[in-house]
């Protein structure tokens, strides 16, 4: 299996411009998250899907945040409009049967939003 | 609220030491605790998984122990290498609080010189 698998692997964006990021998990694996990396903050759950379906969603910073799941091997996070503060290395993990067998994660995209 | 700490932030040895990096967690009411490793500018790299009704697991130069009831998790490395120079972060799946969610320490940040 090639893991999770993450694009773009760098993005760096004007402020104000709509930024999406992709993710496919593992085939079969069943739940997807979504994760933030700060040196400030460490690593934070943004949103975090079982079966496709969006189960908390308290991480998200904002409503220029949002996240989506169409179908088991691909989801989404946008940012709209993008803000310099949203510059981070943001991670995708995918785990099989709710984190019982542990978490995998992809190699990241770092966004810089100057 | 589950809180997790690794002690200590840094560490600096010569190759060749063995190396113990601690994790402490706030609740014991947990379903599995995992240890990855994070190379600078790299995605996190599972190292162990340690489900709550285990005291160990070991996989090469890695020996990860768990103490749910003290809230402990242990990571030895023995004969340290200058390779094993990277960031060793612990999460915990909570059982509580209904959520799939890792929570993640703040890190261990190792380097190991010739």
């Amino acid at each position: 299996d090639a893991g999770v698998i993450q694009s773009p692997r760098h993005e760096v964006t004007e402020m104000g411009q709509e930024v999406t990021l992709r993710c496919k998990p593992i085939s079969g694996h069943n739940s997807l998250f979504w994760y933030r990396q700060t040196m400030m903050r460490g690593l934070e759950l943004l949103i975090y899907f079982n079966n496709n379906v969006p189960i908390d969603d308290s991480g998200m910073p904002e409503d220029r945040f949002s996240a989506k799941m169409p179908n088991a091997s691909f989801s989404t996070l946008k940012i709209q409009p993008s803000e310099p503060r949203d510059s981070a290395v943001y991670f995708c993990a995918s785990s099989l049967d709710r984190g019982n067998y542990g978490y995998t994660f992809g190699s990241g995209t770092r966004l810089t939003v100057v | 609220k589950q809180e997790v700490t690794q002690i200590p932030a840094a560490l600096s040895v010569p190759e060749g030491e063995n190396l113990v990096l601690n994790c402490s967690f706030t609740d014991s009411a947990i379903y599995n605790l995992q240890w990855f490793r994070q190379d600078p500018g790299k995605g996190l790299t599972s190292l162990l998984l340690i489900q709550s009704s285990q005291r160990e697991q070991t996989s090469g130069r890695l020996n990860a122990s768990l103490d749910k009831s003290s809230g402990r998790s242990t990571l030895y490395i023995a004969a340290s290498q200058p390779g094993d120079s990277a960031t060793y972060l612990c999460a915990v799946r909570p059982s509580a609080y209904n959520t799939d969610k890792l929570i993640f320490g703040t890190g261990t940040r190792l380097q190991v010189f010739p």
